[in-house]
């Protein structure tokens, strides 16, 4: 089991700068999902895929936000035009398809710093 | 509105003592329950669910979780608690697409 890889781990940019970062979901998993994650908060859900169609945005993905998971595996998540509170962990997950207990594997997440 | 509230920040405990994290939530329809655990730069790992059936679940490392529907909460435990289960736990509640997290919950074991 190789679990959820992401790429980068960490992430400095400056502000104005595009940024993406990738994720590589279990193989047999099909549902992909995006979180934000800033200090002493819970994760804040930003959009999910099943297969390779994007089914559900958060209001929290602005405009210069877009993710994308082409063939249906990996998924890359870019950010536009970076803005300091931009500044957070992104955390990368896959479950298999509408089994409503299975849970959530996370990777070890993209910490983006922003200056 | 789906959501769970996480009533401590902070939770301090002897090592060797029995361990109690809060969580209560507000959902429609039937919720399907987790447990999570987050070690410093590293992702949640999961550590139980509760889906149907016996309200005490349990679930990795020693831990389980009593689900009680009368007072919609979801409260994770531990016996016996170690000082390498010092880290942060989200309850998260999920809605069939979406799953909503708790602001987390520091849990600190003394030796």
């Amino acid at each position: 089991d190789t679990g959820v890889s992401q790429d980068p781990r960490h992430k400095i940019t400056k502000r104005g700068q595009n940024v993406t970062f990738r994720c590589d979901p279990i193989s047999e998993h099909n549902r992909l999902y995006w979180y934000r994650q800033t200090l002493g908060q819970g994760p804040e859900f930003l959009t999910y895929f099943q297969n390779e169609a994007q089914l559900e945005k958060s209001r929290l993905l602005s405009d210069r936000f877009s993710a994308e998971r082409p063939k249906g595996s990996f998924s890359t998540l870019e950010i536009q035009r970076t803005e300091q509170g931009d500044s957070a962990m992104y955390l990368c997950a896959s479950s298999l398809t509408g089994i409503n207990n299975s849970p959530l594997h996370f990777g070890n997440g993209t910490r983006l710093t922003v200056t | 509105a789906q959501s769970v509230a996480q009533p401590e920040d902070q939770v301090n405990v002897a090592e060797g003592n029995p361990l109690t994290v809060k969580c209560t939530y507000s959902v429609s329809g039937n919720p399907y329950l987790f447990w999570y655990v987050q070690y410093p730069n590293r992702g949640l790992q999961f550590l139980l669910k509760y889906i149907t059936g016996d309200n005490l679940v349990k679930g990795s490392y020693g831990f389980e979780a009593e689900f009680n529907k009368s007072q919609t909460s979801f409260h994770l435990k531990k016996p016996s608690a170690l000082v390498s289960d010092s880290a942060l736990y989200f309850c998260a509640v999920n809605t069939g697409n979406q799953f909503y997290f708790g602001t987390g919950t520091s849990l600190t074991v003394i030796p």
